[in-house]
């Protein structure tokens, strides 16, 4: 399995981004996929999931209208657009697998950092 | 919705035994997953449903669960076992599916 993050940066507030994560090694189309991050120094906080067809998702409140989380079975590919950000959401993103019961994450990603800052 | 609260740090030598809880009032009716998260890198699972080690995860490490309160215990510890350490639930009811603890930080001494 292999999950590689790209698209962090350096954005200031308001701004946007778009996260990309490439999945190998695993039948993407079979599973849960999620965007966890963790803000520079502190744990670990679930952000985002999408079910293996894509037809459904749910974002943490937190993050609800401004995150959007979406994938590309064709292309093995998850996403994660990022608008009207904040400092607050400065973190490393991670993409993760989930297991076949979407009740952990069995493969993660290395990250990728975002950073909010004027 | 969960609440996992773990120890902000533990220290041990070499050669002893680790062990890190995970307190919740949800965690007698859940299965707890434990991460290992080294400095700089990715978090790997190291337990998952309360007990079960993935391949390639050593023996030394093991899990636990007993009414309110998940363990997480590394016998024979070595200075390469230096990490974070995170507790997590699957909760529908909470913000997001993936509730983590606030992790713990393992010093060999």
């Amino acid at each position: 399995v292999q999950l590689v993050e790209s698209g962090g940066g350096l954005v200031q507030p308001g701004g946007s981004l778009r996260l990309s994560c490439a999945a190998s090694g695993f039948t993407f189309s079979s599973h849960w996929m999620h965007w966890v991050r963790q803000p520079p120094g502190k744990g670990l906080v679930g952000v985002s999931r999408i079910n293996p067809g894509g037809t459904y998702s749910d974002h943490a409140d937190s993050v609800k209208g401004r995150l959007t989380i979406s994938r590309d079975n064709a292309r093995n590919t998850l996403y994660l657009q990022m608008n009207s950000l904040r400092v607050e959401d400065t973190a490393v993103y991670f993409c993760v697998k989930a297991n076949l019961n979407d009740e952990l994450g069995d493969s993660w990603g290395q990250g990728t950092l975002v950073t909010v800052s004027s | 919705s969960s609440v996992l609260t773990q120890p902000p740090s533990v220290s041990v030598a070499p050669g002893k035994t680790a062990t890190i809880t995970c307190g919740g009032n949800n965690v007698r009716s859940k299965s707890v997953h434990w991460y290992q998260q080294k400095s700089g890198q990715a978090p790997v699972v190291v337990i998952y449903y309360d007990r079960d080690r993935p391949s390639g995860i050593p023996e030394r490490f093991s899990g636990s669960s007993s009414g309110n309160t998940a363990t997480l215990t590394i016998s024979r510890v070595e200075v390469g076992d230096e990490a974070d350490y995170y507790c997590q639930v699957w909760d529908s009811t909470s913000d997001h599916s993936w509730v983590f603890g606030g992790g713990t930080k393992l010093t060999v001494l």
